[in-house]
């Protein structure tokens, strides 16, 4: 069955500052999905990613899925307040299978 | 955009009561949506798939008949928890799939629903 590993599992960084979040797979991905949530709320989805090389912005978020497939990053740039929060990339061979999720990522933005 | 509704957002309830969660397509059909439970500070873990017009499959250590699954529609799965106890406390999130896009396209997810049991 496929694996999701995140890292760095917690993250504490000034605002301002740009950081990255990794998710490895342990088969290749056929989709890659990454979601925000607030603790104790519902996921908020940020980006979809399916095609080797791919790279995705939204805001000051960018996603990138390398070209075997099996990593992908998540990149925020001159982070706020509001970027606080879990961080989960999920990823499912196709929309018909649930998701496997990693056990994500908390950040914490700190002024 | 697509958009996953829940109901209730929260509820309490006493030990041993059932509990009924909804989850709908507002905009769009589904054919298939998931149900997940969360943890505290843990990631989400898939509870079963529920399928429209049959039997909902169930992941292993998932009691099928504490949680009871109906997809009675295209637009609405429910999670009914029955006798619930305080180690059902958790939050509940569905997801479900627009049976119109491809098969890789994305999941949307319901906000969850906070289901605490005294």
């Amino acid at each position: 069955s496929q694996e999701l590993e995140q890292s760095p599992q917690s993250l504490i960084v000034q605002e301002g500052k740009n950081l990255t979040i990794n998710c490895t797979s342990s088969k290749t991905l056929y989709g890659l999905y990454w979601y925000k949530q607030k603790y104790g709320e519902g996921l908020i989805f940020l980006m979809m990613l399916q095609k080797g090389g791919e790279e995705k912005s939204h805001e000051k978020i960018t996603a990138k899925l390398d070209e075997k497939k099996q990593q992908s990053s998540l990149h925020i740039t001159a982070s706020q307040p509001s970027h606080a929060g879990i961080y989960l990339c999920g990823a499912g061979p196709s929309g018909n299978t649930p998701l496997v999720f990693g056990k994500g990522t908390r950040l914490s933005v700190i002024a | 955009g697509a958009v996953v509704s829940q109901h209730p957002s929260r509820v309490i309830c006493k030990s041993g009561t059932s509990v009924k969660i909804e989850c709908r397509s507002l905009d769009f059909q589904a054919t298939t949506m998931f149900w997940y439970r969360q943890f505290p500070k843990k990631s989400l873990m898939l509870m079963a798939t529920s399928n429209e017009g049959s039997k909902a499959t169930y992941e292993q250590g998932v009691e099928k008949d504490k949680f009871l699954i109906n997809h009675a529609s295209l637009t609405l799965s429910t999670l009914t928890v029955t006798s619930a106890h305080p180690e059902d406390s958790s939050f509940y999130i569905c997801s479900a799939r627009d049976r119109r896009l491809a098969v890789t396209d994305t999941q949307y997810f319901g906000p969850g629903t906070r289901l605490t049991v005294l």
